[in-house]
């Protein structure tokens, strides 16, 4: 079945680093994707999505990159600041299929 | 910014009892869902609607729940006969804004509500 998965549950970086979060999907036809940021006790917030025909899309401080070949996305958070501590998850969409297909989530710790 | 909005924000019923959970989707967007996250899991789907109608559910929606789009700006999730399981965030959505062109309205991102924790005792 589809599953959308992260590697490391946890990450815990410095104020001002660089965060790398890491997301395998397993749902070839997937052709669309997004990263969410979940805030304690609120609903997931878009933050960037890319599209299957792309490998890399930036944003304010965000890029996201896709590997398709090896079913790899990644959410690079750049200068890292307090305000980025949250859960991350990753997300899978099929064209024409309305509904998202979440990973397990990564909760991000910016370590003043 | 528009914005998904739910209530109640927090809902505590008793087991056996229905509830109605309130969603009111960002006004010019097609595609409704239901997602629900038990504490500390992952975001799971439960169903989308579209054009008065639930376009996919997953395997948890089951006889259970129900939706509806009673008028032009609310959403609906009931649960019937609730049990102690069945306590968890749940999240309404929508995508898909409609400008009176036709867009790909299924590959957008769906904006989220806050939630409403239903704690069943």
């Amino acid at each position: 079945g589809e599953s959308v998965g992260l590697h490391l549950p946890t990450l815990s970086v410095q104020e001002g680093d660089n965060s790398i979060i890491n997301c395998a999907y397993s749902n070839s036809a997937s052709d669309y994707f997004i990263w969410y940021k979940q805030e304690s006790g609120k609903g997931p917030q878009f933050i960037i999505d890319i599209r299957s025909n792309m490998d890399k899309r930036q944003g304010q401080r965000v890029t996201v990159l896709l590997n398709k070949t090896v079913k790899h996305l990644s959410l690079q958070i750049a200068a890292t600041q307090p305000g980025d501590s949250a859960v991350y998850f990753c997300a899978e969409k099929v064209t024409n299929a309305g509904k998202s297909t979440f990973g397990d989530g990564t909760t991000l710790t910016v370590k003043p | 910014e528009p914005e998904v909005t739910q209530t109640p924000s927090h809902q505590v019923t008793q087991m056996g009892q229905e509830v109605i959970l309130r969603c009111v989707p960002i006004s010019n967007h097609l595609y409704f869902y239901w997602y629900r996250q038990i504490l500390g899991q992952k975001v799971e789907f439960l169903v989308s609607f579209y054009n008065n109608e639930i376009s996919e559910k997953s395997e948890i929606f089951d006889d259970q729940f129900s939706v509806e789009r009673p008028d032009g700006s609310n959403f609906t999730l009931k649960i019937r006969s609730t049990k102690l399981e069945d306590s968890a965030m749940y999240f309404c959505a929508s995508s898909g804004e409609s400008n009176g062109q036709t867009k790909d309205p299924l590959n957008t991102e769906a904006f989220f509500g806050q939630g409403t924790r239903l704690t069943v005792v």
